[in-house]
């Protein structure tokens, strides 16, 4: 079976700070993972995927095959980042279905 | 735009009513999605469709059912609500090919009392 946990539910830093958002996986194939972001009164949008290795809004993640982890980072966290945010995991190749974690509730303070 | 609509975007009911919630979509996508979201749970998924004529159960579909009535619809029913099942609806849709994202529509806030 495959789970995602994100342990913190909550989440606050400062405007500037860095943040890590931790995200593990329980997965016995091949792993495809993702992040999804959620802004107040918007709908739940794509924010990265670890296969595309890229920086959205500063923010990056790495898959930790190791560690069964894809933590999300941003060096300089800002006021817009503000949302909730979840991990999502996916069994590579054609099937799409995603279990998500519980997802982590960023407030970036000023 | 292309799109994924649902509706309605909210929803009040009471139990052991029949409630139907839509979803529409203009991205041509093969794959439609339902999930549910509860405070401290996530999204959990209810029932997919690959296709048309293909319809999966997801980790929580007890007390659901889905009708793919084209590549553009997908439809939940409630048949007979109950309180547990007020939450928040989403439909998703991907594309057929692999590593294609999930599309979200704005949610249904349905509440049984």
């Amino acid at each position: 079976a495959q789970r995602v946990t994100q342990p913190e539910k909550l989440l606050s830093v400062f405007k500037g700070a860095p943040v890590e958002l931790k995200c593990n996986y329980s997965y016995s194939g091949s792993p495809e993972l993702f992040w999804y972001v959620q802004y107040s009164r918007q709908r739940l949008q794509l924010l990265l995927r670890h296969i595309s290795r890229e920086s959205i809004k500063g923010f990056t993640a790495d898959l930790n095959k190791g560690e069964t982890s894809f933590h999300l980072k941003k060096p300089f966290a800002q006021e817009e980042d503000s949302a909730m945010y979840y991990c999502a995991l996916g069994p590579s190749g054609s099937a799409r279905q995603l279990t998500f974690g519980s997802g982590t509730q960023l407030t970036v303070l000023p | 735009d292309a799109d994924v609509t649902q509706t309605p975007r909210n929803r009040i009911t009471k139990t052991g009513k029949r409630i139907m919630l839509e979803c529409s979509q203009t991205k041509g996508h093969d794959r439609m999605y339902w999930y549910r979201q509860d405070p401290g749970l996530g999204l959990r998924l209810i029932y997919y469709s690959f296709d048309v004529k293909d319809i999966n159960k997801g980790e929580i579909s007890d007390g659901y059912s889905v009708s793919r009535q084209a590549q553009a619809k997908f439809s939940l029913s409630l048949e007979s609500a109950i309180p547990n099942q007020t939450a928040l609806y989403f439909c998703a849709t991907s594309g057929g090919s692999s590593n294609q994202p999930q599309h979200f529509g704005d949610g249904t806030r349905l509440s049984i009392l």
